[in-house]
């Protein structure tokens, strides 16, 4: 059973700090990977998604690799900002269907 | 981009009685919709895919019977959770797929609905 891991489970950094998120699972067959930020009162925002064949993609601040064989992918955001506070959760799809595997988040906070 | 809504945001109920929560497209038409629960501190956890105009396929450990589930149009999906518990008390996830869209694996997730059971 395939079982996603997120560490650390809460980050507090001052504004301008990079920064990297951990994601694990244990199955590495994965069919591709998913990042999403969740804010309160609003729904899951998609980050990025990474393809199993894929090492690394990008959008803007943010940088997601991922390393299939060892079960890792982390996920980092250059020159933080406080608007970037959230949860960021960590998700993987085992086939072609839509079902997510989530991770239980990583809540950062990003100070002024 | 796509909107998904959800009503209500939160909910209080006692022990025993059914809570509705609705879950909307309000852009585009969903021909499939998933129903997640998320515990405190938790993952969220797939409980059903729901299709339109067909029974709902649940999760293992998911019962049927007490998550009742209802996808009657492509815009409208709703939850119903029967006699509910203080166990059931937990954060309700529902997403939608547009079916007009190039990408299987976008997924447009609404606010969530806070249930709790007293």
């Amino acid at each position: 059973k395939q079982e996603v891991t997120q560490i650390p489970a809460a980050l507090s950094v001052p504004e301008g700090e990079n920064l990297v998120l951990n994601c694990s699972f244990t199955d590495s067959a994965i069919y591709n990977l998913q990042w999403f930020r969740q804010d309160p009162g609003k729904g899951l925002t998609s980050l990025l998604l990474i393809q199993s064949s894929q090492r690394e993609q990008t959008s803007g601040r943010l940088n997601a690799s991922l390393d299939k064989s060892s079960g890792r992918s982390t996920l980092y955001i250059a020159a933080s900002q406080p608007g970037d506070s959230a949860t960021y959760l960590c998700a993987v799809r085992m086939d072609s269907s839509y079902k997510l595997i989530f991770g239980s988040g990583t809540r950062l906070l990003v100070r002024p | 981009g796509a909107v998904v809504s959800q009503h209500p945001s939160w909910v209080i109920c006692k022990s025993g009685t059914s809570v509705k929560i609705e879950c909307r497209s309000l852009d585009f038409q969903a021909t499939t919709m998933f129903w997640y629960r998320q515990f405190p501190k938790q993952s969220l956890m797939l409980m059903a895919t729901s299709n339109e105009g067909s029974k709902a396929t649940y999760e293992q450990g998911v019962e049927k019977d007490k998550f009742l589930i209802n996808h009657a149009s492509l815009t409208l999906s709703t939850l119903t959770v029967t006699s509910a518990h203080p166990e059931d008390s937990s954060f309700y996830i529902c997403s939608a797929r547009d079916w007009t869209s190039g990408s299987v694996y976008e997924q447009f997730f609404g606010p969530g609905t806070r249930l709790t059971v007293l």
